[in-house]
């Protein structure tokens, strides 16, 4: 079965800390791998995508990573801001003509002062 | 956000209503989509249209139907026989089909009581 699991759920860290949020597919076969961040009420806004062939994607504090032999990524936020307080969403695409997006549930990142 | 616009942003009704939820796009994009999002679920898809008259249904289509007559508008009616139609509604759209990047509307927010 295609799925994604992002973990952890839910994460709180200080103001000017690192952080790494994870996300394990299942997809097969595989298209792409996007990170979404998505603002308590508002839609998602599109952080990175990779194809199997990258490994690594920056924007800006953002960098992911992906290992297509593991199914393994990673969003690595660096020296965090109380603006990045949000939901992180991991979505897989599935290869084909008719490619379907699998998404994860999130994971909910608290930044405190 | 981008060049797509949902309205209202929220949205009351009574149970046993059909209620319209209205997604706009300036961006030229040839597919659109609807999407659910439930708390503490990944986003699902509802319906998507590649090109104008054409739609396909989603995982969770029933209970819901969409047209598609213009390429700029992709409105989607929830009708009374979606059993549990309070969530939070999104509406994206791609320059092609999945593969490409989805862009996101703000989202509308259903509640029926």
């Amino acid at each position: 079965k295609n799925q994604v699991e992002q973990s952890p759920q839910s994460l709180i860290i200080l103001e000017g800390k690192n952080c790494t949020l994870q996300c394990n597919y299942t997809v097969s076969p595989f298209s792409n791998l996007r990170w979404y961040k998505q603002d308590t009420g508002r839609g998602p806004v599109s952080l990175t995508i990779m194809t199997f062939s990258e490994n690594t994607k920056s924007n800006g504090r953002y960098t992911a990573t992906l290992d297509a032999d593991t199914k393994q990524s990673s969003l690595h936020i660096t020296a965090s801001q109380l603006s990045d307080s949000a939901s992180y969403i991991c979505v897989v695409t599935g290869g084909g003509s008719q490619g379907n997006l699998i998404f994860g549930k999130g994971t909910k990142l608290s930044v405190k002062p | 956000d981008g060049g797509i616009t949902q309205s209202p942003k929220y949205l009351f009704r009574k149970e046993g209503q059909n209620v319209t939820l209205s997604c706009e796009q300036n961006l030229n994009h040839d597919a659109m989509y609807w999407y659910r999002q439930d708390p503490g679920q990944g986003l699902r898809l509802i319906y998507y249209s590649q090109i104008v008259n054409d739609f396909q249904k989603g995982d969770i289509a029933e209970g819901y139907s969409v047209s598609r007559e213009k390429k700029e508008s992709f409105p989607l009616t929830v009708t009374s026989a979606q059993k549990n139609p309070t969530a939070f509604y999104l509406c994206a759209s791609s320059k092609g089909a999945h593969s490409y990047e989805q862009y996101f509307g703000p989202g509308t927010r259903l509640t029926v009581t």
